[in-house]
């Protein structure tokens, strides 16, 4: 079936940046997503990509697609310790692309 | 304006028992979604209405679980005999249309606990 896996844990200094990175099997996805979670808090959607981009780039956030290899990475540029939280790559499946699959997360800790 | 909201925040149950738990979605929101999230674990998903019809409930895990969103707005999860392994946080998401290039508004979550 659909699986999305991401490393589970990094770590980086403050004002370095951070790439997370995320894999997916199904080549149909038609949205490619990146979400952040903080604690106590919901998901917010950071921002996300159609299939047939390879590069968006969002004041901060820069996103890569690469459609060959079913990779997917966020960098964040000059990371702030209110960038701690926890990253969940997610696709968008089915006919409609109503079907979300999520990736397990990465928790992302920004270190002074 | 209100997001989306989600109750109880909390609740904890008995190995048997019956739960509802509710999501009241974004006024104006044709896409409802739930999803499960366990810990560590990204949210999986349950079940998405299109309005008051569930377009797809091919995430629910087996015939315990049930949806209903009868007007089309606020929706209601329902757990049969809970399990142990119930215990999740259930997310509850809405959007304005459906599918991939709409963003889906997520609530804060119910935490359940069977014991």
């Amino acid at each position: 079936g659909e699986d999305v896996e991401q490393s589970l844990f990094l770590s980086v200094r403050e004002g370095d940046s951070s790439v997370i990175n995320c894999t997916y099997t199904d080549s149909s996805s038609t949205y490619l997503y990146w979400y952040k979670q903080e604690p106590g808090a919901g998901l917010q959607l950071l921002t996300y990509i159609f299939s047939n981009m390879d590069m968006k780039q969002d004041q901060r956030l820069t996103v890569l697609l690469n459609k060959k290899d079913k990779h997917l990475s966020l960098r964040i540029a000059d990371t702030q310790t209110g960038d701690s939280a926890i990253y969940f790559c997610a696709e968008s499946i089915g006919n409609y692309g109503q079907n979300f699959v999520f990736g397990p997360g990465t928790r992302l800790s920004v270190l002074p | 304006g209100a997001g989306v909201s989600q109750t109880p925040s909390n609740k904890v149950t008995e190995k048997g028992k019956y739960v509802e738990l509710r999501c009241d979605p974004i006024s104006g929101h044709t896409a409802l979604y739930w999803y499960r999230q366990s810990l560590g674990q990204g949210p999986e998903f349950l079940i998405y209405f299109q309005g008051t019809g569930a377009a797809d409930d091919s995430g629910l895990p087996n015939d315990r679980f049930f949806a209903v969103r009868p007007e089309g707005s606020v929706s209601t999860l329902k757990i049969q005999r809970t399990e142990r392994g119930d215990s999740a946080v259930y997310l509850c998401a809405s959007s304005l249309g459906a599918g991939g290039g709409h963003e889906q508004f997520f609530g804060p979550g119910t935490r359940l606990t069977v014991l």
